[in-house]
């Protein structure tokens, strides 16, 4: 069983939509990152969360200790959000989802 | 703003041979880690570094595999003798603490290719 579970695994939207991410994990965890992978390859940090919610720009990032779920929203999406979308949580590494890969049409 | 850098971007290299991939971190952070993603797959924890040495380690990071920190600047991650199954990007993160909860900051990466 995978530790970290993102769904859906594939989304595709068009511009001006609301996008949401899911991202369920099953170990106790110190916090939990956001990370966006663009078709080159590279990764960028997006969110890093430990409780509650956090923004930027038209990033929301919600995290549920709880119930073990995290949540990323982008609103107004826009053709440059288009990229893979990783939830990776911190135990004592980060371990890493499979990815959600996001195409945002004009 | 400051960033990790990597290089090469791209390194071809036969079967057998050493390959050694250089990163600079970010240069007040402590923390440095090592990822490895194959192609179609979720990117996954090789090692981290802190203090000059090896604070955790994966289970793909066997003898094959070493870090060092040469200098003040540069972390490297080397390769003794490289498989077909290594081929991936490895990418290089560092972070100004390390247990607790803090950013990583993420290298571009290196598109390692053997054949």
């Amino acid at each position: 069983k995978n530790e970290v579970e993102q769904s859906p695994q594939n989304l595709t939207a068009q511009e001006g939509e609301f996008i949401t991410i899911n991202c369920s994990y099953s170990v106790g965890i110190s916090a939990l990152h956001w990370l966006q992978q663009h078709p080159g390859g590279g990764i960028v940090s997006l969110f890093m969360l430990s409780s509650g919610k956090k923004k930027h720009g038209r990033l929301i990032a919600t995290i549920n200790i709880q119930e073990k779920h995290s949540s990323l929203h982008i609103t107004a999406s826009h053709p440059r959000d288009s990229a893979v979308y990783i939830c990776a949580v911190r135990v004592d590494k980060l371990i890493f989802g499979t990815g959600t890969r996001l195409q945002v049409f004009p | 703003e400051p960033e990790v850098t990597q290089t090469p971007s791209h390194q071809v290299t036969q079967m057998g041979q050493e390959v050694i991939l250089r990163c600079v971190p970010i240069s007040n952070h402590l923390y440095f880690y090592w990822y490895r993603q194959i192609l179609g797959q979720k990117v996954e924890f090789l090692v981290s570094f802190y203090n000059n040495e090896i604070s955790e380690k994966s289970e793909i990071f066997d003898d094959q595999f070493s870090v060092e920190r040469p200098d003040g600047s540069n972390f490297t991650l080397k390769i003794r003798s490289t498989k077909l199954e290594d081929s991936a990007m490895y990418f290089c993160a560092s972070s100004p603490r390390g247990r607790l909860s803090y950013e990583q900051y993420f290298g571009p990466g290196t598109r390692l290719t053997v054949t």
